[in-house]
């Protein structure tokens, strides 16, 4: 069975501080994507790597794909309030189908 | 551009009533995915529709759980005799269905809440 952890579970920080979240399987997968979901929401893409070590940039935020396709992190740079949600990450298994990470609740302080 | 659209957003049943969840994708997209999604957790695959056809039903419970996604309509799962353990959020899916797979980005509809009591 396939798993993505995600660490930490739940970040509460003040604006304009540097975050990390992780996303981490002992699976390879073929892509993984990064959402964003607000409460009463559906998740929103907010990228998609696919080759490993690559590094993608949104603005303030830096994704990066692990070498061996089994890990990624998402980097935020001087968070804002409107960061505030829950960070998914999702692994392509297989064709189609999409393998869900457990959720960071990241709540961003003004 | 309308978006995935999702109805009812809140949908309360008793035990053993039937739940029907409807889903219509965005315009021009052929394929629909059904996710559910427990409080304080990530997202679980149901099932894969792609226009009269399930492709993949794997994340389906074997019993009361059924979907379809006719030629005309909206995707519509289904949930029979429903129990408390059937309260999450439904999310449906969607996608063009021309790259295939994984190479296409699935656009989230804003879900269903369903509460059983």
């Amino acid at each position: 069975t396939q798993l993505l952890e995600q660490s930490p579970q739940f970040l509460s920080i003040q604006e304009g501080e540097n975050l990390t979240v992780y996303c981490n399987s002992s699976s390879v997968f073929s892509s993984l994507q990064w959402y964003r979901q607000e409460p009463g929401e559906g998740p929103v893409l907010l990228v998609t790597v696919v080759t490993g070590g690559e590094v993608k940039k949104l603005k303030r935020l830096t994704f990066q794909f692990g070498d061996a396709r089994k890990d990624s992190s998402l980097h935020i740079t001087a968070a804002q309030p409107g960061d505030t949600g829950l960070y998914l990450c999702a692994g392509a298994s297989g064709t189609y189908k999409y393998i869900f990470g457990t959720g960071t609740r990241l709540k961003v302080l003004a | 551009n309308a978006g995935v659209m999702q109805n009812p957003r809140h949908l309360v049943r008793r035990r053993g009533q039937e739940a029907r969840l409807r889903c219509s994708p965005m315009k021009g997209h052929s394929h629909v995915y059904w996710y559910r999604q427990l409080p304080e957790e990530g997202l679980k695959f149901m099932v894969y529709l792609q226009k009269e056809n399930i492709i993949d039903e794997s994340g389906m419970p074997k019993e009361r759980f059924s979907a379809e996604f006719p030629k005309e309509g909206p995707s519509i799962l289904r949930i029979q005799q429903v129990v408390r353990g059937d309260s999450a959020a439904y999310f449906c899916a969607s996608s063009p269905g021309l790259a295939g797979g994984w190479r296409e980005t699935q656009y989230f509809g804003p879900g269903t809440r369903l509460l059983v009591l």
